[in-house]
């Protein structure tokens, strides 16, 4: 079974560039969840979507960060403009069901903002 | 004060060590605790989810929570090299994609 697939796996953008990362979910787990970490600290939840909907975004920067999950299955992360603070591994994880303690994650994107 | 605290290390052992990792938390509605291991570069991997409180086997991994302490522990048998990793605690209140609170990380290095 194909895990959580993630592309690119780094990225090196200037700051007040956008920038997007794509996640695909594994097969049939309808929760796909975007994290933020920083260097040293603990994965924080930016979005949680069950399906098509966004059912929390509560910690999602809204002026510059924006995502979509158009058809259910994979999802796009975008920040525009990009800052210097932004520079993070993102990682999409997935879940199934009601197994939302079983969250599986992606190998991440690196961003480094300059 | 954070929701979880995790001591970040770094943690050195010899090869065959037990290695014990502890992550204590402050809301008493949590119940169901994880642990991830993540390599350098990669992304968490999930080793074991315990819900409520008691002890979870799997192999060399026993989790542990104690609910009425707060405490949650991780216990690493025969530990080997290709245990080094960043192992980070994981709680959450319920079952269905709730908010999971992450620990810092504790970084471990196994020494052959």
């Amino acid at each position: 079974e194909a895990g959580v697939v993630q592309s690119p796996r780094y990225k090196i953008i200037e700051k007040k560039q956008p920038v997007a990362f794509w996640c695909n979910p594994i097969s049939g787990h309808n929760t796909l969840y975007w994290y933020r970490q920083n260097l040293g600290q603990g994965p924080e939840l930016l979005i949680r979507y069950e399906n098509e909907e966004a059912v929390d975004d509560s910690q999602l920067p809204k002026d510059r960060f924006s995502a979509e999950r158009l058809k259910g299955v994979d999802s796009t992360l975008k920040i525009q403009p990009a800052e210097l603070g932004d520079s993070a591994v993102y990682l999409c994880a997935s879940s199934f069901g009601d197994r939302g303690y079983e969250q599986y994650f992606g190998p991440g994107t690196r961003l480094t903002v300059t | 004060q954070k929701e979880v605290e995790q001591d970040p290390g770094p943690l050195s052992v010899p090869e065959g060590a037990i290695v014990s990792l502890n992550c204590t938390y402050s809301n008493s509605a949590f119940q169901y605790f994880m642990w991830y291991r993540q390599y350098s570069r990669k992304g968490p991997e999930l080793l074991m989810y315990t819900y409520s409180s008691g002890n979870k086997e799997d192999g060399r991994f026993t989790a542990q929570v104690d609910k009425s302490s707060k405490y949650i522990s991780l216990f690493i048998r025969d530990s080997q090299p290709s245990d080094s990793a960043t192992y980070l605690c994981a709680m959450s209140v319920a079952n269905t994609g709730n908010q999971f609170y992450f620990g810092t990380g504790t970084s471990l290095t196994v020494i052959p």
